[in-house]
C-alpha cells in the first residue's frame, strides 16, 4: 500500500523552512526521501534504516519512527534550488530460507515544493 | 562511469504494438529496477532483480516482463502496449550487501517517455 504524504504542496520564500511528512501502514524495513525536478529523473536525499535514526545533510534532515511507520523530511532556510517534488519511498521486506532478500520500495504520491525569491 | 542509461527516451506505439526498453549500468550493482511515473504521480515499481537471472514482480507487472541475462543490463519488455502503458519509465539500480536489499540509494536512468495511441 502506497505510503501517505503530507502536505501535498508547499510553497515558501527562500530562508524559510519545511516539513514534509510521511507515513505508512506497513512496519517499515527502511524510508527513502528522493526530490524530482521537472523532466529530470529522481535524485536521492537519504535513506534511513529501522531504528529511529536521524540524518542530516547540510540543510535537510530527515527523522524515522519506526514504531509509528512514520518518517519526516526538514528544510531548513530554504533555497531556490530546493524547488522540486518530493517523494517518500517505504520499504517492506522479507528474506526467505536461503538468506535472498526480497521486497517492496513503495512511493508516496509526492509533495510539491516552491521555494520563491 | 556513464551510470545508468535508457534508450530511447522517447517512443510512441500504436495499440498492440511491442518494444523493448533498454536499460544498462556500469557500476557492477546487483539490483535493479523498473518504475514507471504517470503525470503528476509517484513512481510504481513494475519488477526489479537481484542478479542476473532473478527477477521478481513489483506492484504493477501486468503487461511487462523483464529478464536478466547479465550484471550490466535489465532490459523492459512490453506486449501489446495499450494506451494505460502511457507514462515515463525510469530504470534504477543500486548496490547490494549486508544491509539487505532496499537499503542502498538507488541511481535513477534519464527516463524513457512512452505514448501508445
Amino acid at each position: 500500500q502506497q505510503p501517505v504524504q503530507s502536505p501535498q504542496a508547499v510553497i515558501l520564500r527562500e530562508g524559510e523552512d519545511a516539513v514534509i511528512n510521511c507515513s505508512s501502514s506497513k512496519a517499515l524495513y527502511s524510508v527513502h526521501w528522493y526530490r524530482q525536478k521537472h523532466g529530470e529523473a529522481p535524485v536521492f536525499l537519504m535513506i534511513l534504516l529501522k531504528g529511529g535514526e536521524q540524518k542530516g545533510h547540510e540543510k535537510i534532515s530527515a527523522s524515522f519512527n519506526e514504531k509509528k511507520q512514520q518518517s519526516s523530511l526538514y528544510l531548513t532556510a530554504s533555497q531556490l534550488s530546493y524547488s522540486g517534488t518530493y517523494f517518500c519511498g517505504t520499504a517492506t521486506l522479507r528474506t526467505n530460507a536461503g538468506g535472498t532478500s526480497y521486497g517492496k520500495l513503495t512511493f508516496g504520491q509526492g509533495t510539491i515544493l516552491t521555494v520563491h525569491p | 562511469n556513464a551510470g545508468v542509461t535508457q534508450t530511447p527516451k522517447f517512443r510512441i506505439l500504436k495499440i498492440g504494438q511491442s518494444m523493448t526498453l533498454q536499460c544498462a549500468q556500469d557500476m557492477n550493482h546487483n539490483y535493479m529496477y523498473w518504475y514507471r511515473q504517470d503525470p503528476g504521480m509517484g513512481l510504481k515499481l513494475i519488477y526489479y532483480s537481484v542478479g542476473a537471472g532473478i527477477t521478481d514482480k513489483g506492484e504493477v507487472p501486468n503487461g511487462y516482463n523483464v529478464s536478466r541475462s547479465t550484471t550490466e543490463d535489465f532490459p523492459l519488455r512490453l506486449e501489446l502496449a495499450a494506451p494505460s502503458q502511457t507514462s515515463v519509465y525510469f530504470c534504477a539500480s543500486s548496490l547490494s550487501g549486508q544491509r539487505g536489499m532496499f537499503s542502498y540509494e538507488q541511481y535513477f536512468g534519464p527516463g524513457t517517455r512512452l505514448t501508445v495511441t
